[in-house]
């Protein structure tokens, strides 16, 4: 199976701020990697897919890129709604696996 | 809309069994591949099985594999998740998600979960 390590566990930030985060594929992906917010007490949602394509409908303060084996997901500048969880899915080849997850907290 | 809406979820013994059924709507849920996905309280996402639109490509993860059983009816637009032996690991909230209609498994649609809690 594919492991998909995501950094950071957590961290904490304000409104406005630009936000990293990053996962690390543990082969080659070839790009098959998708980013999900998920709200307290919600489903997630998907972001972006194909390392760097948005989602219809999803703000473009959402970015991200990647080859390889190495992905960022970055929140151009946070809005109150961001705060949040966020994780990496990569669907090269089955079982799909997630990141371990990154808390985004207002600091 | 386009909505998922997972019900059958609740509170079981170790060992028993439980069916899931996730209800579609607002798009042609049979030319969709779908997927569940579960989430133990407090942890991260973890994927469980996968069917294609015709049923005849169905795959699991391995902490399910032999426990599990997916399904769907497409003439109902309904995708299901029989759970047989349970046990306190399997206690989560699951999801039913579809998968996007472009290349690859990113999942662009989800349901808003139903908690299955198996303790003794």
């Amino acid at each position: 199976d594919i492991q998909m390590t995501q950094s950071p566990y957590s961290l904490s930030a304000s409104v406005g701020d630009r936000v990293t985060i990053t996962c690390r594929a543990s082969q080659d992906i070839k790009k098959s990697v998708a980013w999900y917010r998920q709200k307290a007490g919600q489903a997630p949602e998907l972001l972006l897919f194909g390392a760097s394509r948005l989602e219809s409908g999803v703000p473009s303060r959402f970015s991200g890129s990647g080859s390889g084996t190495d992905y960022t997901l970055t929140l151009g500048s946070l809005q109150p709604e961001d705060f949040a969880s966020y994780y990496c899915q990569q669907y090269y080849s089955l079982p799909y696996t997630f990141g371990q997850g990154t808390k985004v907290d207002i600091k | 809309e386009e909505q998922l809406v997972e019900s059958g979820g609740g509170f079981v013994r170790p060992g028993e069994s439980l069916r899931l059924s996730c209800a579609a709507s607002g798009f042609s849920f049979d030319s969709y591949n779908m997927n569940w996905v579960r989430q133990a309280p407090g942890k991260g996402l973890e994927w469980v099985s996968y069917i294609n639109s015709a049923s005849n490509r169905i795959y699991y993860g391995d902490s399910v594999k032999g426990r599990f059983i997916i399904s769907r009816d497409n003439a109902q637009n309904s995708l299901f998740l029989h759970l047989s032996s349970l046990r306190a690991a399997d206690t989560a909230v699951y999801y039913c998600a579809r998968k996007g209609s472009g290349f690859g498994g990113y999942l662009d649609l989800w349901g808003r979960g139903t908690l299955v809690t198996v303790s003794s």
